[in-house]
């Protein structure tokens, strides 16, 4: 099975700042990648598809890219609303199968 | 607008089972293809099971086939987790989630999720 790597494990930025979370799959996976958020106490919801695509009604400073092994998650200018954790996940259309990362927890510094 | 709530959760002891339900509003549910995944207390979350918009097929990761089954209510816009042999890993928040309209692989919209505790 395809194992999901993300880096950093947590980080601390000001608001304002441009913060990157970084995923890794263990083998190639074109671009089935989606990007979740979650909040404490809360369910995960879905920002990015497909690597590079927003849902609907996801705020334009957040943006993702990437494909193959190595895909990146960008907040262009943090935001007090932002504090969470970030998943990466992905999937595998043939079989199919779901994998979620470990997560990136992101504060306020 | 789009409402999944379930239920069902609770306390269960060592090799019990027990079965999740999923009522879902706000859209066409039998037109969709639904997901049960769950989240152990501090860690991220883990895919479990789909299940096509008829019923028809079900899907699970190797490590849960065999354990849970996942099943459907069309007339009433109900899915369901079969839960079977429960261990202490099995501990965790589940969550039904409907995909998006663009793809039955995006797990777009989840529910407030059901705590099951499996401890003797």
């Amino acid at each position: 099975d395809i194992q999901m790597t993300q880096s950093p494990s947590s980080l601390s930025a000001s608001v304002g700042d441009r913060v990157t979370i970084t995923c890794q799959a263990s083998q190639d996976i074109s671009n089935y990648l989606n990007w979740y958020q979650q909040k404490p106490g809360k369910a995960p919801k879905l920002l990015i598809y497909d690597a590079s695509n927003l849902d609907t009604g996801v705020p334009s400073r957040f943006s993702g890219g990437g494909s193959g092994t190595d895909f990146t998650f960008t907040i262009s200018s943090l935001q007090p609303e932002d504090i969470a954790t970030y998943y990466c996940q992905q999937y595998d259309n043939l079989r199919p199968l779901f994998t979620f990362g470990p997560g990136t927890k992101v504060d306020i510094k | 607008q789009v409402q999944l709530v379930e239920s069902g959760g609770g306390v269960v002891q060592p090799g019990r089972s027990l079965r999740l339900s999923c009522a879902a509003s706000g859209f066409t549910f039998s037109s969709f293809a639904m997901h049960w995944v769950r989240q152990a207390p501090g860690k991220g979350p883990e895919w479990v099971a789909a299940i096509s918009h008829d019923g028809s097929n079900q899907y699970f990761p190797d490590s849960l086939r065999g354990r849970f089954t996942i099943s459907r209510d069309n007339s009433k816009n109900t899915l369901f987790l079969h839960m079977n042999s429960l261990r202490a890993e099995d501990t965790a928040v589940y969550y039904c989630a409907k995909p998006a309209n663009y793809g039955d692989e995006y797990i777009q919209l989840w529910g407030q999720g059901t705590l099951v505790t499996v401890s003797s």
